[in-house]
């Protein structure tokens, strides 16, 4: 089975930066992705991390050790729009299961 | 560039009706995913498709649920009878494999009364 962590919310101010963190217990593991969901819309797809390491993309960067069990997404710059839940989810070795975390409420404040 | 499309986008009725969701996947997407998101236990898988092959269903709820896929752009699920506590909004999903980003739909808002 796939065990998935995330804080339940979060509030920053805007221009600042924040680090949500993902930990997981999987029986096998392949990738980790990182998902934005705005209140009353559909999941977007952000990240997806396979190999240890930091991947960016503009003002979002996404990271992961493998080692650990352990993944963060990093949000510089924030800005009032990326109020949002982000849910982190993971994919197990050879299975075609996404399994997603519950979500980290994030409120970004001026 | 359509992306997954779901109907309806809300629907209301009393329990012991039978409930049907449909989703067309993005054109070109082999894998078909159904998932339930509340509150309570967030998004959970339902089902999964690939090339219209139900691979694992282990997510459905019980045998109320049941789901669907009989062409690449066609896909329902289907709750028989509904209950009160089948309330939650419904998406599915597509991608280019299990790997790959998922596109979601806007979902189905469901409420059983």
């Amino acid at each position: 089975g796939q065990n998935i962590d995330q804080p339940t919310e979060m509030t920053a101010t805007e221009g600042a930066i924040v680090q949500i963190n993902c930990t997981y217990q999987t029986s096998g593991f392949n990738g980790l992705f990182w998902y934005q969901q705005h209140a009353g819309e559909a999941p977007t797809f952000l990240s997806y991390n396979v190999l240890d390491g930091l991947e960016e993309k503009g003002r979002f960067s996404s990271f992961l050790s493998r080692s650990k069990g352990y993944s963060y997404l990093l949000l510089k710059e924030l800005q009032m729009k990326d109020s949002a839940s982000y849910l982190c989810a993971v994919t197990g070795a050879g299975s075609y299961q996404l399994t997603f975390g519950k979500g980290t409420k994030l409120s970004v404040i001026p | 560039d359509a992306g997954v499309i779901q109907s309806p986008r809300h629907e209301v009725t009393e329990m012991g009706q039978e409930v049907t969701l449909r989703c067309k996947p993005i054109s070109g997407h082999n894998s078909l995913f159904w998932y339930r998101q509340t509150m309570m236990r967030g998004l959970e898988l339902l089902i999964y498709f690939n090339n219209n092959v139900p691979i694992d269903d282990s997510g459905m709820p019980e045998d109320r649920f049941s789901a669907k896929m009989p062409n690449a752009s066609f896909s329902t699920l289907k709750i028989q009878p509904s209950e009160p506590r089948d309330s939650a909004v419904y998406f599915c999903a597509s991608s280019l494999g299990v790997d790959q980003p998922q596109h979601f739909g806007d979902g189905t808002r469901l409420s059983i009364l």
